[in-house]
């Protein structure tokens, strides 16, 4: 009964190549993001989706497009992979904070995909 | 926009004794969250401790603590009776309240157990 799930957890491919990481989450959630972890452990918002929109889109090459099928999945689509997109890539979920809204609500983070380029 | 910072690359603290964590954040917004995460090499991040920023007491979680100091920004995380299983990255975090709804991690702290 894993709450926020990654598949692969670990990719290893060629420069150049596409692929995919799929996320899901059974938590019944409004809300899931892809965080990027790069070599140095520095962890870094990349998108976040709320009920299938795009409300975080930080500063992501416009070759990583996340796709939300629903409200449980997002998925991260990486075009012409590079060298430097090697890291490990964490989904995490949660119901959108609300201002004025004393009740929180916790980011759950799945188990992270660890993509390594050559 | 928000920043989270943690000074201390590396520290070391010998097995049951107390070693704190620092952390300090910037940010011009009155209501928010603050975290604590731990990654242990299985790379899971865990939850370690919450603070809410309106709340004045600090929180505590069994062996964890906090000092949370606003007016200071300034959030360190304190670990009694230091177990070899808290050997991990230590992440300080921030979340705010809007609906720009994202954590920002400091660049953590690892934290050695000598036994």
């Amino acid at each position: 009964d894993t709450a926020v799930s990654q598949t692969p957890k670990y990719l290893v491919t060629q420069m150049g190549n596409d692929k995919s990481i799929k996320c899901e989450q059974n938590l019944g959630h409004d809300t899931m993001y892809w965080y990027k972890q790069d070599s140095k452990k520095f962890l870094k918002i990349m998108f976040s989706y709320n009920n299938k929109e795009l409300i975080i889109n930080e500063t992501v090459p416009n070759r990583f497009s996340p796709k939300s099928p629903d409200k449980a999945h997002l998925n991260l689509h990486i075009n012409s992979l590079e060298l430097g997109d090697s890291a490990v890539y964490f989904c995490a979920s949660s119901h959108l904070l609300s201002p004025g809204v004393s009740s929180y609500n916790e980011q759950f983070f799945g188990p992270g995909t660890r993509l390594t380029v050559l | 926009a928000q920043t989270v910072t943690q000074s201390q690359p590396e520290m070391s603290v010998q097995e049951a004794e107390t070693v704190t964590l620092s952390c300090t954040y910037d940010t011009s917004e009155s209501d928010y969250y603050l975290f604590w995460y731990k990654q242990p090499p299985s790379r899971q991040m865990i939850l370690v401790i919450r603070q809410e920023a309106y709340k004045q007491q600090n929180a505590t979680e069994n062996r964890f603590s906090v000092n949370f100091q606003k007016a200071a920004k300034s959030f360190s995380l304190k670990i009694s009776d230091s177990q070899l299983g808290d050997a991990a990255m230590y992440f300080c975090a921030y979340r705010s309240r809007n609906r720009d709804d994202k954590i920002i991690f400091g660049k953590g702290t690892r934290l050695h157990i000598l036994p």
